[in-house]
């Protein structure tokens, strides 16, 4: 049982590129969710997901796509990275039930030159 | 706008002092208050949990205590450890539509256990 998964953990663009950060679990979560962290700006969520083919936006969602096809993952698109993406990614996953605590993995470090 | 506002930004604590992180927070529609610890290079992991009804909860050494007329939260480390060392998170939590949490975070303090 892995838990939540995330690849790369390290990578750095140039502006303008784009990239796919990768997200995965397997304890059958229908609740996913991205968030990136800056410092001094704790955790602020990009994107959310309730199950396969239903995305939400959540507090910071410019630049960023997601899309959830299966269960099991949800990736993060950046489209044109700018140096203002440069942040720590965490995905998370969590039941739909009642239960409140989600599942962090274990980040991405993206850097945007 | 920043929904949970989260002090001191770092602290530092002796071997068996406690340690006090305060939160407060202004969305009344919040209904669940979880605090995360994290470790360098290591995502988020719950610690501790409270609904808005409760005014303590206490597991181990760790205490949340709840103010709900004063919107605000903190929590307390007993018997601080050099292992508690680590940023601590505080959030607040909604139902998103559909289901499922909508966490908001406040900014981190980052505690240091000392000897």
């Amino acid at each position: 049982n892995a838990g939540v998964t995330q690849t790369p953990k390290f990578q750095v663009l140039k502006t303008g590129q784009s990239m796919t950060l990768q997200c995965a679990q397997d304890m059958n979560h229908e609740y996913m969710s991205w968030y990136r962290q800056d410092p001094g700006m704790g955790l602020r969520l990009i994107h959310y997901s309730v199950g396969a083919g239903i995305t939400d936006q959540g507090e910071v969602p410019n630049g960023y796509n997601v899309s959830r096809s299966t269960t099991e993952d949800f990736p993060l698109r950046l489209l044109s990275a700018a140096p203002s993406q440069t942040s720590v990614y965490f995905c998370a996953s969590s039941p739909l039930s009642e239960s409140y605590e989600q599942y962090f993995g274990p980040g991405t470090r993206l850097t945007v030159t | 706008q920043q929904q949970v506002k989260q002090s001191p930004q770092s602290l530092i604590v002796q071997k068996g002092g406690i340690s006090i992180i305060n939160c407060a927070y202004e969305n009344t529609a919040f209904d669940y208050f979880p605090w995360y610890q994290q470790f360098p290079g290591k995502g988020p992991a719950l610690l501790i949990a409270i609904r808005p009804d409760v005014s303590e909860k206490k597991e181990g050494r760790f205490t949340i205590s709840f103010n709900k007329s004063a919107k605000q939260f903190s929590l307390h480390i007993m018997d601080s450890q050099p292992g508690d060392s680590a940023t601590y998170f505080c959030a607040a939590s909604i139902r998103s539509t559909g289901g499922g949490n909508k966490l908001t975070f406040g900014t981190g303090t980052q505690l240091k256990v000392e000897l």
